[in-house]
């Protein structure tokens, strides 16, 4: 399968743990963007790559949460503190230049108990 | 006020009926228009682009108002398979270099088709 990629599925947290999630975009794809999407609602964007380089983050984006692409390839996003407000299903695209088709991946589900 | 605003669902509908679904946005410097379509506890998947003249793909028909700042969907002859939420995106140039490309989603009409 060369679609995108994301590890784990499912998560269940406590709440105040950390966890960090995977991403692994198609091979090729120059640029990988992180979503929220809560239930009922739309996804919202959390930040966004090209290559190595984080180039936006959203002001969703709190100082708990990081993400990094250390070689312009997978990316994780990790998240400090859990809250239960974190409770989402974050989902990650990569696409292959600017304007181009952004394919989704999985998903992961957060649950923070 | 959420920037792109799309009718409250869910629709239910009988096969072969047509469905239209509507999606207005706030950002007048928005650039490019989709419809994706996103099945329970799945991906947001693309259905299509909307361009400013209109655009068909088999039963899918896109429209785009750049004056009203409107997009539409219409399903015709409507199939169980079509069962999904349909989300609205807008993307317009913003943040580093005005390349980032975001995508920027309503919050979904859910369609249900009944047999």
């Amino acid at each position: 399968d060369t679609g995108v990629s994301q590890d784990p599925r499912h998560k269940i947290t406590k709440r105040g743990q950390n966890v960090t999630f995977r991403c692994d975009p198609i091979s090729e794809h120059n640029r990988l963007y992180w979503y929220r999407q809560t239930l009922g609602q739309g996804p919202e964007f959390l930040t966004y790559f090209q290559n190595e380089a984080q180039l936006e983050k959203s002001r969703l984006l709190s100082d708990r949460f990081s993400a990094e692409r250390p070689k312009g390839s997978f990316s994780t996003l990790e998240i400090q503190r859990t809250e239960q407000g974190d409770s989402a299903m974050y989902l990650c695209a990569s696409s292959l230049e600017r304007g181009g088709e952004q394919y989704f991946g999985p998903g992961t589900r957060l649950t923070v108990t | 006020r959420k920037e792109v605003e799309q009718d409250p669902g869910p629709f239910n509908v009988p096969e072969g009926a047509t469905v239209a679904f509507n999606c207005t946005y706030s950002n007048s410097a928005s650039q490019s228009f989709f419809w994706y379509r996103q099945d329970c506890r799945k991906e947001p998947k693309l259905l299509m682009s909307v361009y400013s003249s209109g655009n068909e793909d088999g039963r899918f028909t896109a429209q785009l108002n750049r004056a009203s700042q409107y997009i539409s969907l219409l399903i015709r002859d409507s199939k169980l398979s079509d069962s999904a939420t349909y989300l609205c995106v807008v993307t317009h140039w913003g943040g580093y270099g005005g390349a980032t490309n975001k995508l920027i989603f309503g919050t979904g009409t859910l369609l249900a088709v009944q047999p």
